[in-house]
């Protein structure tokens, strides 16, 4: 398997415009988190889905977020309008969740930055 | 919801001397715990884990540590490398939690040559 893919790796966006991040994981994981990592605030998790169903999104900011995962192996993350303040590297992971719980594996992350 | 603290949160040590990070956890039913190294610029990457059945558990220089009683666990690692120098975030998860680690925030460690 080739990981947690991340899509894309960079991106430079207007402040105002919408963006879409994309994360393929790992398959046969049946959990997915998407984290925002800043120098401020550390790493955050922002959501997470178990079995493609959101389990936890008190993470996301605001309404500008939205997540989706309509099937195992496809999740995304917008931010429409995005802002300035919203420039952070945003990592995709995933695990097996069951009665054992395993290790998180990350995607090599989106660097976004909004100007 | 589960609490995981992390000391301390920069570490310099001389080449050669030992680390110790040090995590504490509020959720007597997280029964996994994670170590992730971060290298600038990278992901973060599982380095070593246990599990709560074990107390101790040692991969060459890295060694992780496990109290139950008092929630708390560590990360040794011995004759430190420049190499070392990273962030490392320990995590605590629970069966409970459909497989989500809640992290500390992390440990900034520089190994002076």
């Amino acid at each position: 398997d080739a990981g947690v893919i991340q899509s894309p790796r960079h991106e430079v966006t207007e402040m105002g415009q919408e963006v879409t991040l994309r994360c393929k994981p790992i398959s046969g994981h049946n959990s997915l988190f998407w984290y925002r990592q800043t120098m401020m605030r550390g790493l955050e998790l922002l959501i997470y889905f178990n079995n493609n169903v959101p389990i936890d999104d008190s993470g996301m900011p605001e309404d500008r977020f939205s997540a989706k995962m309509p099937n195992a192996s496809f999740s995304t993350l917008k931010i429409q309008p995005s802002e300035p303040r919203d420039s952070a590297v945003y990592f995709c992971a995933s695990s097996f969740s069951g009665t054992v719980n395993t290790e998180a594996f990350f995607g090599q992350g989106t660097r976004l930055t909004v100007v | 919801g589960e609490n995981v603290e992390q000391h301390p949160s920069t570490l310099s040590v001389q080449e050669g001397d030992s680390a110790v990070i040090k995590c504490t956890y509020s959720d007597s039913a997280s029964n996994y715990f994670p170590w992730y190294k971060q290298e600038l610029g990278k992901r973060p990457q599982l380095i070593i884990d246990i599990r709560s059945n074990v107390g101790e558990k040692k991969d060459q220089r890295i060694a992780v540590t496990l109290n139950k009683t008092a929630k708390h666990f560590s990360l040794h690692i011995t004759e430190t490398q420049p190499e070392d120098s990273a962030v490392y975030f320990c995590a605590a998860s629970s069966p409970t939690n459909a497989g989500k680690s809640t992290f500390g925030d992390g440990t900034t460690l520089t190994v002076k040559p």
